[in-house]
């Protein structure tokens, strides 16, 4: 089993329209967890972290953590193009001594 | 702005060559890691360090080495390079504290084909 599991994708969305990425892990411990955002042929930009259950808004942007299932998830809202990327889940393990990153899921907005 | 560069974009070797990378941050940060990146594979930790002359193996050390002479910079060496090592390359730092709150910070990749 992998340690940080994602849907490769590709997502395909229409512009407007919320975008829905999760994310599993498989340590209970895990205690931080990102998103980041890589455009085809660049390097991956933060966009969220979390570190306690529940949801975290940012602009369009929301993180929903929940511990007790072991998965994490990033809502985009109001798709844009723009958005059109992969998204790469990491998470931080109990032991704290690494961060594991997910393959990344394709997010495709349509117009 | 945080700014993490890679000294090389893409780099084309033959089999057997000695490869460095050079990584070269300006925040200050003391922690810095060398990933690479491969389809369908993610992100793979190789190395990372905690602070100069500082080193620890990640998950898929072995063919590589790394070097940590001054804060800024820091580099990851092939020591003989092969096919399978071609890859993406990614740098990246990040600020001292618990790694729990590690945000991390990437340079633009170097993509390397060894042939």
């Amino acid at each position: 089993q992998k340690e940080v599991e994602q849907n490769s994708g590709p997502l395909s969305v229409p512009e407007g329209a919320i975008a829905s990425l999760n994310c599993t892990y498989s340590d209970r411990g895990s205690q931080s967890f990102f998103w980041y955002r890589q455009y085809s042929g660049k390097s991956p930009e933060l966009i969220m972290f979390i570190y306690s259950n529940g949801d975290k808004e940012d602009g369009r942007f929301t993180a929903q953590l929940n511990k007790a299932s072991q998965y994490v998830s990033l809502l985009i809202r109001d798709s844009q193009p723009s958005d059109s990327a992969t998204y790469l889940c990491a998470v931080i393990y109990s032991s704290a001594s690494k961060i594991i990153f997910g393959s990344g899921t394709r997010l495709s907005i349509r117009p | 702005d945080v700014k993490v560069t890679q000294s090389s974009r893409y780099l084309v070797k033959r089999t057997g060559e000695k490869v460095f990378l050079e990584c070269v941050q300006d925040m200050d940060h003391e922690n810095m890691f060398w990933y690479r990146q491969d389809p369908g594979l993610g992100l793979r930790l190789i190395y990372f360090s905690y602070d100069v002359k500082m080193k620890e193996k990640g998950d898929i050390p072995e063919g590589y080495s790394v070097s940590r002479e001054k804060k800024e910079r820091f580099s990851l060496i092939l020591e003989s390079a092969s096919t399978n090592q071609t890859s993406m390359y990614l740098c990246a730092s990040s600020l001292e504290g618990a790694m729990v709150k590690n945000i991390q910070y990437f340079g633009a990749g170097t993509r390397l084909s060894v042939l």
